[in-house]
């Protein structure tokens, strides 16, 4: 079964400073991967996602993050901070033979210090 | 275009009482999946519906429960409600393939007391 691994559970970072957010995944089959953003008391918002076309992926609000399969990783990146950035992030992969069965990482909490 | 709409925001319970949270997937989508979040946690994969059936489920009891409706919307159950069930429940909905990505819902807030 396909998991996620976030290695980080909290980030902090200045504003206008690069945010780098670290996913490992493991998959059986040809995965999709997806980054998503979850705001205080909201639901999940997509970033972006991967499913096999190009391996840097670009998202809203200038993320971007790009998959590597020989590390098996898929880091979420931006160049600079914004204060609305903060936020729990969630890397998430899904076994495309395996009906759209979603698993989420535990979360990476984004603080952004002015 | 309304996207994925769930009801109630909030709901308190007591231990042993059952359940009902509603969920309307985003217009075109017919797919709906249900996830528990815990508080600090990330979702948890409940359950996914598809042409009224259920298509996968995680790990959880038979406790929890569902049904889709002809219109795509969706129905989670839980009965015999146990402290540990306190949670953010998501509503998720998507079309039909394995690379489409999930719509969420704001979610429903459950307190057990």
């Amino acid at each position: 079964a396909q998991s996620v691994t976030q290695l980080d559970s909290h980030v902090s970072v200045s504003e206008g400073t690069p945010v780098l957010l670290r996913c490992n995944y493991s998959s059986s089959y040809s995965p999709s991967l997806f980054w998503y953003v979850q705001h205080p008391n909201k639901g999940l918002q997509l970033l972006l996602k991967y499913t096999s076309a190009a391996t840097l992926v670009k998202g809203i609000n200038g993320f971007e993050a790009e998959f590597k399969k020989s590390e098996t990783s898929f880091h979420l990146t931006k160049p600079s901070a914004h204060m609305s950035d903060a936020a729990e992030y969630f890397c998430v992969v899904s076994d495309r033979g395996n009906n759209n069965d979603m698993r989420f990482g535990a979360g990476t909490r984004l603080t952004v210090k002015p | 275009d309304a996207g994925v709409t769930q009801s109630p925001t909030h709901l308190i319970k007591t231990r042993g009482q059952q359940v009902t949270l509603r969920c309307s997937p985003k217009s075109g989508h017919d797919t709906v999946s249900w996830y528990q979040q815990a508080l600090g946690q990330g979702p948890q994969f409940i359950f996914q519906y598809y042409e009224e059936e259920e298509r996968q489920r995680g790990n959880f009891p038979d406790r929890f429960s569902g049904h889709q409706f002809p219109n795509y919307s969706s129905e989670l159950n839980v009965n015999a409600l146990l402290l540990g069930d306190s949670a953010l429940y998501l509503c998720a909905s998507s079309l039909a393939g394995s690379n489409q990505p999930q719509h969420f819902g704001d979610g429903t807030r459950l307190s057990i007391l």
